[in-house]
């Protein structure tokens, strides 16, 4: 069963709000991972966490605030975003470095 | 530092047809892993194929078809008689470990 879902699919809010995307694989894979899309650019990675470590962060702004709390659920906490973060939030998951990763639906963020 | 070059922006094709993606990638690890990804309308990145730089094999999967050429540094990928169902973006990557480096992707479109 190679899937990835990822909760809410989509999100509007202000910028004083807080919020939260979860993600959730049942592969067993060990890596989990957050990427940001705009409208017709490839994904950008945000964090890696390997082992449920953080084992890369991208330079990502403060606000938004990752989250591991066992080896099959990733969250990504939003705090103060700005109207430029407007995206679609991937999730994804790999066994290690090096496999192939598994993306799940994406949630589209929009911040007013 | 990763670098991939898809040079083609868009394809549009009549059903039927072939079509050839390219993808030239520029990396200083001598082991590496290279993907090809699908991203339809719907948003999903759909993982296509994955080939380790030591395996030079190419590949083919019902219409689908790889040619990695590892002196050119490139890894193309053909689908023949395509069919309006393939119409998406199609994402080439490369990956020494846990981090992606995505193309700018081509957005390919099967008229009937």
């Amino acid at each position: 069963d190679t899937e990835v879902t990822q909760t809410p699919k989509h999100l509007v809010m202000g910028m004083t709000n807080k919020k939260s995307l979860k993600c959730e694989q049942h592969m067993g894979h060990r890596a989990m991972y957050w990427y940001k899309q705009k409208a017709k650019k490839p994904p950008e990675l945000m964090f890696v966490y390997s082992y449920e470590k953080l084992s890369i962060n991208e330079s990502v702004p403060s606000r938004f605030s990752p989250e591991c709390p066992n080896s099959s659920l990733l969250n990504l906490h939003l705090h103060a975003l700005q109207p430029e973060d407007s995206a679609l939030y991937l999730c994804a998951s790999s066994q290690r470095g090096g496999n192939e990763q598994y993306f799940g639906p994406g949630t589209r963020l929009t911040v007013t | 530092a990763q670098k991939v070059t898809q040079a083609q922006t868009e394809i549009s094709v009549v059903e039927k047809e072939d079509v050839t993606l390219d993808c030239v990638y520029e990396t200083r690890d001598t082991t590496y892993y290279l993907f090809w990804y699908k991203q339809p309308p719907s948003g999903e990145l759909v993982f296509l194929i994955r080939r380790n730089s030591f395996d030079e094999q190419n590949e083919i999967s019902g219409r689908y078809s790889w040619n990695f050429q590892k002196s050119t540094s490139s890894f193309n990928f053909t689908i023949t008689a395509s069919q309006v169902v393939d119409s998406a973006v199609y994402f080439c990557a490369l990956s020494p470990d846990y981090k992606l480096s995505f193309g700018a992707g081509t957005t390919v479109t099967v008229r009937a």
